[in-house]
């Protein structure tokens, strides 16, 4: 069965601070797909990743980036310089390879950047 | 190109009524899922339309089901309401060109549901 687990369920930095939001799945599947979202206050989820199971290259976006390694199921998320409107809760999902759209949530991080 | 949309925004109902929500995806997306979020249970998947048809159900009751149209419209509808059934529903469309799954899921702003 697939499963997300996202350990850390606040966090707080301070403005320019570095932060890593973690994400751990489980899977049987050869092939699957991982998935980050933010929610800001709003309510609406904003995508912000897709990574496929079989590219394992680490991605940089700006000050975002996000560190995938098959060998521990992780892929893990870290802001750079981090700032007050990155405030929101971060979501990391699943989905696996089969018909139909049925992503696995993990809990979510609240993420809180003081100025 | 418009993103998805919810209607209506905000809800209040008493127990025992039915509620008919609705969701409009992104145009040219063919598949619509739902999702319910509490602050206990999380997002959790309710069902996926594709092209008119059920493909996926998640693990709710009966009570809560759904459709979606010719023009990738989608609805849903609860009907019994329970005080738990107070939550943020969202509503999802991915373009789903090969049918398969994994393509990314873009989301609405969601309905408040508050069943008193």
């Amino acid at each position: 069965a697939q499963k997300v687990t996202q350990a850390q369920t606040e966090i707080s930095v301070v403005e320019k601070e570095d932060v890593t939001l973690d994400c751990v799945y489980e899977t049987r599947d050869t092939t699957y797909y991982l998935f980050w979202y933010k929610q800001p206050p709003s309510g609406e989820l904003v995508f912000l990743i897709r990574r496929n199971s079989f590219d394992e290259q680490n991605e940089i976006s700006g000050r975002y980036s996000w560190n995938f390694q098959k060998s521990t199921s992780s892929f893990n998320f870290t802001i750079t310089a981090s700032q007050v409107v990155d405030s929101a809760v971060y979501f990391c999902a699943l989905s696996e390879d089969n018909y139909g759209q049925n992503f696995v949530f993990g809990p979510g991080t609240r993420l809180s950047v003081l100025p | 190109k418009a993103g998805v949309t919810q209607t209506p925004r905000y809800l209040i109902k008493t127990r025992g009524q039915q509620v008919t929500l609705s969701c409009s995806p992104i145009s040219g997306h063919r598949s619509v899922s739902w999702y319910q979020q509490t602050p206990g249970q999380g997002l959790q998947f309710l069902f996926e339309y594709f092209s008119e048809t059920q493909r996926n159900k998640g693990n709710f009751p009966g009570r809560f089901s759904g459709r979606q149209f010719s023009n990738s419209r989608s609805e849903m509808n609860v009907s019994t309401l329970e005080l738990g059934d107070s939550a943020l529903y969202l509503c999802a469309s991915s373009l789903l060109s090969s049918g398969r799954a994994g393509e990314t899921q873009y989301f609405g702003p969601g309905t408040r549901l508050l069943v008193l």
